[in-house]
């Protein structure tokens, strides 16, 4: 087995403040993923990473930059919150990229802006 | 574009009762759907999956059934208990190994369950 874990679990950023969101995962997967969740939206793909050395980006990249240190992890950076936002970011991985691949999500970090 | 519809934002059901989620698509072709579920403080994780027309999901007594006719995979439990109490989000994925494509996931429906 393996896990994902984020870090931090809860932020709290200033309006307008670079805030940045890590990743880690220890199942060897190639692809990595970051998605946001807000209540009654469902998960939207924000960045996603093939291999070790690709980045792409997904339906709501506006506002992100995303960055793939190593195999092993993937950090997100929200450029400039926006004032009273809240929501949760989820960082998943997969073995490798496909239509029938299994996603394998962290708990999250939980994102509050003042 | 691919999308998934689910119609029910929240169910709340007492112990032992029947469930059904709600769960259509929109695709070209024939896409792989999954069924993710959520507790509370974790991330979601695969229930099941299906990727062919009439194939059966199942885990845990909860199954969806792919039908490409009327373009559902309806997540049902004949019998729920508390602990079925998460978040269930459709999902689906188009395209072949080797070419990929990105998950897509609907709005998600929160399951209470009282005793």
């Amino acid at each position: 087995g393996g896990i994902i874990t984020q870090t931090p679990k809860f932020l709290i950023g200033q309006e307008g403040q670079k805030l940045t969101l890590k990743c880690q995962q220890n199942f060897n997967h190639d692809t990595m993923y970051w998605y946001r969740q807000d209540s009654g939206k469902g998960l939207r793909l924000i960045y996603y990473s093939i291999t070790e050395n690709d980045l792409q980006k997904g339906d709501l990249s506006e506002g992100y930059d995303a960055s793939r240190e190593k195999k092993s992890s993937f950090s997100l950076t929200v450029t400039s919150a926006q004032k009273n936002e809240m929501a949760v970011f989820l960082c998943a991985s997969s073995m490798r990229w496909g239509p029938k691949n299994t996603l394998y999500f962290g708990a999250g970090t939980r994102l509050s802006v003042l | 574009g691919d999308s998934v519809t689910q119609t029910e934002g929240q169910v709340a059901l007492s112990e032992e009762d029947f469930l059904t989620i709600h769960c259509n698509y929109s695709a070209s072709g024939y896409p792989t759907l999954f069924w993710y579920v959520q507790y509370p403080g974790e991330g979601p994780q695969l229930l099941f999956r299906a990727s062919r027309d009439k194939e059966k999901g199942s885990s845990r007594g909860f199954e969806a059934t792919y039908d490409k006719g009327t373009t559902s995979f309806h997540l049902r439990k004949a019998s729920v208990q508390e602990s079925d109490s998460a978040v269930y989000y459709c999902a689906l994925s188009e395209g072949q190994q080797g070419t990929g494509s990105k998950l897509s996931f609907g709005k998600g429906a929160k399951l209470t369950v009282s005793p």
